[in-house]
């Protein structure tokens, strides 16, 4: 089975840009689940989607959303770019609830 | 609050030596224990997981680990690493009762020849 996949791989954004990344989850897994990685903070959850619906939710600000869509696929954005959202973005997936989750590649954003 | 603790922030080791993370969770609530590890530009590879059973678990490159549900621990082992291993390490655990994966902050685990 093809990994998690996640697009684009970096990215380069100004102070009020917004942006969308991608994640395609492992075929057959149905949770897709959001972290933010930073020398700072390490690495925090930002949301889980299950069956296109947010089943749980970190403690990020509103700017911070994510949708998924019928084919598992997850979108996450990001509205109003603070030069502390510069971050390793990573998208993991897992079959339902509990199971181990697979991480994908990340996406590197830099604000600017 | 649920946290997780990786004790050390760098461990640094030469070539062949025993080494040892340690990883303390906060909870007393049933949990998923794992280890992953991040190499540079990339994302996080599962090394090993403990979801019941025997509390002595093994992974992929030689590693293993042992949950002791007293200490509320979970530290990961090789017998002699490799320049290969190095690399960042995280702990994470699933809380049954949020539903949550948390990570610990990481341990850079340093290999020197």
């Amino acid at each position: 089975k093809a990994g998690v996949t996640q697009t684009p791989r970096y990215l380069i954004k100004t102070r009020g840009q917004q942006v969308t990344l991608s994640c395609s989850p492992i075929s057959g897994h149905r949770s897709v689940s959001w972290y933010q990685q930073t020398p700072g903070q390490g690495l925090q959850f930002l949301f889980e989607y299950f069956s296109e619906t947010q089943r749980n939710k970190g403690n990020f600000p509103g700017r911070f959303s994510g949708r998924q869509f019928s084919n598992s696929r997850s979108e996450m954005n990001v509205s109003t770019l603070e030069l502390g959202d510069s971050a390793l973005y990573l998208c993991a997936s897992r079959p339902g609830s509990q199971e181990t989750q697979y991480f994908g590649p990340g996406t590197r954003l830099l604000v600017l | 609050a649920q946290s997780v603790t990786q004790l050390d922030s760098q461990v640094p080791v030469f070539e062949e030596a025993p080494v040892e993370l340690r990883c303390n969770y906060s909870s007393s609530v049933s949990v998923y224990l794992f280890w992953y590890v991040q190499y540079p530009n990339q994302g996080l590879q599962l090394l090993l997981k403990y979801l019941s059973g025997s509390t002595l678990v093994k992974g992929i490159n030689g590693f293993e680990a042992e949950f002791n549900k007293s200490q509320t621990s979970f530290h990961l082992r090789k017998p002699s690493v490799h320049i290969s291993d190095t690399a960042e390490y995280f702990c994470a655990v699933f809380f049954f009762n949020t539903g949550k994966l948390i990570f610990g902050q990481g341990t850079t685990l340093q290999v020197k020849p």
